[in-house]
C-alpha cells in the first residue's frame, strides 16, 4: 500500500521567508502525489499534482513542489510567505490498486508571523 | 469545483442516537466520498461510492453505513452514535478513475455527540 509521511504538524515562518512543508511517500509503482490546503473552517482545496509530465510542477498561490525520486520526496515550497498562506497543508498519493482513492499524510499546519 | 454542499454543518447529538449527514453535489461525478478529520490523524477513508448504489469501506469504517440511491446525493449514517464519533466529516467527489484526478471536497459538517 501506498503512504506519505509529512515531517512536522506544525511549521511556523515570518512573513516574506521562505515556505518548506515536506512530504515523502512510500510506493512500490510510480506515484501520482497532490498538495491539498485547508483554510480555517473549510473544505480542501488542490494546490498542485504531480502526474509524470515535470519533476517541478507549480500550483496556485505560488506554490510549487518537485518530485525527487531518488529521495523519495515531494516537498512543497513558496519563496516568499504572505500572512494568507496561514493554512493547514495536506500530502496526498492515489492508492495502489485502486485508481480513486487517495492516502492522506496527517497534515502541516503553516503559521505565518507579521 | 464540483459544486458540494453538506448538510448540516454543525451538529450536536447525543450518545446513541441515530445521525444522517447529507452530501449533494452538482456536476455528475462518479466517485463521492466520507472523510472524518480529527486533530494528528489527518483524513481518514470512511467509505466511498464507485456509482449508484456501488459503495465500499475505506479505513474507518465501523460504526458507519452509506447510500447512494442517486448520482449527486451519497448519505452517511450513523446508526448509534458514540463519543469517538465526534469529528469533522468532510464529504468528496472525483469525476473519473484516472490516478491523477482531482477530489473537490465540501465545507464539512461538525459532529459533537455528548
Amino acid at each position: 500500500a501506498q503512504s506519505v509521511t509529512q515531517l512536522g504538524s506544525h511549521v511556523s515562518v515570518s512573513e516574506g521567508a521562505l515556505v518548506l512543508l515536506r512530504c515523502n511517500y512510500s510506493s512500490s509503482v510510480p506515484p501520482y502525489l497532490f498538495w491539498y490546503v485547508q483554510y480555517p473552517n473549510q473544505g480542501l482545496q488542490l494546490l498542485l499534482k504531480y502526474t509524470s509530465a515535470a519533476t517541478l510542477v507549480k500550483g496556485i498561490n505560488g506554490f510549487e513542489a518537485e518530485f525527487k525520486k531518488s529521495e523519495t520526496s515531494f516537498h512543497l515550497t513558496k519563496p516568499s510567505a504572505h500572512m494568507s498562506d496561514a493554512a493547514e497543508y495536506f500530502c496526498a498519493v492515489n492508492s495502489g490498486g485502486s485508481n480513486y482513492k487517495l492516502t492522506f499524510g496527517k497534515g502541516t499546519l503553516l503559521t505565518v508571523n507579521p | 469545483d464540483a459544486g458540494i454542499t453538506q448538510s448540516p454543518r454543525h451538529k450536536v447529538t447525543e450518545t446513541g442516537t441515530p445521525v444522517t449527514l447529507r452530501c449533494h453535489q452538482t456536476e455528475n461525478h462518479r466517485y463521492m466520498y466520507w472523510y472524518r478529520q480529527d486533530p494528528g490523524h489527518g483524513l481518514r477513508l470512511i467509505h466511498y461510492s464507485y456509482g449508484v448504489k456501488d459503495t465500499d469501506k475505506g479505513e474507518v469504517s465501523d460504526g458507519y453505513s452509506v447510500s447512494r440511491s442517486k448520482t449527486e446525493d451519497f448519505l452517511l449514517t450513523l446508526e448509534s452514535a458514540t463519543s469517538s464519533q465526534t469529528s469533522v466529516y468532510f464529504c468528496a467527489a472525483q469525476a473519473g478513475s484516472g490516478r491523477f484526478d482531482e477530489q473537490f471536497f465540501g465545507p464539512g459538517t461538525r459532529l459533537t455527540v455528548l
